[in-house]
């Protein structure tokens, strides 16, 4: 049962121009959404994170939309650089649990 | 500030033998995770500690997996006995406290291959 999903294993953009990296959720239960990005045997490291009760958060070139009617979350970046190049997990979490159930990932490719 | 810190990052062991990870999390940090991360799929919590205290292991595999977390500062994870399916990417995690806002800070992983 994959309650956060990330459909798009893969994504490739030219350098400068926007990345959009999605997610799907199932529980209705989650209300606290995470971004982390993980470079080849490094850890995955946090990137950015939204409350259920904001339906967009901003942090320089980061940003994440959450629209809880359709469970969607996506990450964009503008612009997009070539040190973006990693794998991107997607995360949610419920206050009852506080446990981290993360998607499959999506890796990201920035070309110069 | 150094990260979390984890060993060995690399073992290759044959099925059946024991295996070992320690991890030391971030100086401070009271919330120590491991989680497991197969090919292609995103991490999986395996248990959690709140300081010395095991709070969450409902996902550990009892009957072959142990955890422990010795006064509250560095754990290690044993397996005995590995199996093939244990193939995987051991993550140790850390974060000041338990809360879903409290950022849990990674380590680099320990890659198992069992042959």
């Amino acid at each position: 049962d994959q309650q956060v999903k990330q459909n798009s294993p893969s994504l490739s953009v030219q350098e400068g121009r926007i990345s959009i990296l999605n997610c799907d959720y199932t529980n209705s239960m989650f209300d606290y959404f995470l971004w982390y990005k993980k470079y080849p045997a490094e850890g995955p490291t946090f990137l950015i994170s939204i409350s259920s009760i904001k339906d967009k958060n901003e942090d320089g070139r980061f940003t994440v939309f959450l629209n809880k009617s359709a469970k969607h979350l996506s990450l964009h970046i503008v612009p997009s650089q070539p040190g973006d190049s990693a794998v991107y997990f997607c995360a949610a979490s419920d206050s009852n649990t506080g446990k981290l159930i993360f998607g499959q990932g999506t890796t990201l490719q920035v070309k110069p | 500030e150094a990260g979390v810190v984890q060993s060995p990052r690399y073992k290759i062991i044959e099925k059946k033998q024991p295996v070992a990870f320690w991890c030391n999390p971030i100086s401070g940090h009271n919330t120590l995770y491991w989680y497991r991360q197969n090919l292609g799929q995103g991490p999986e919590l395996l248990i959690r500690y709140e300081n010395e205290e095991a709070v969450d292991d409902s996902q550990l595999p009892k009957d072959r997996f142990s955890a422990e977390r010795l006064k509250g500062v560095d754990s290690t994870l044993k397996i005995q006995p590995a199996e093939l399916g244990d193939s995987a990417v051991y993550l140790c995690a850390s974060s000041l406290s338990w809360g879903i806002t409290d950022t849990q800070y990674f380590g680099p992983g320990t890659r198992l291959t069992v042959l």
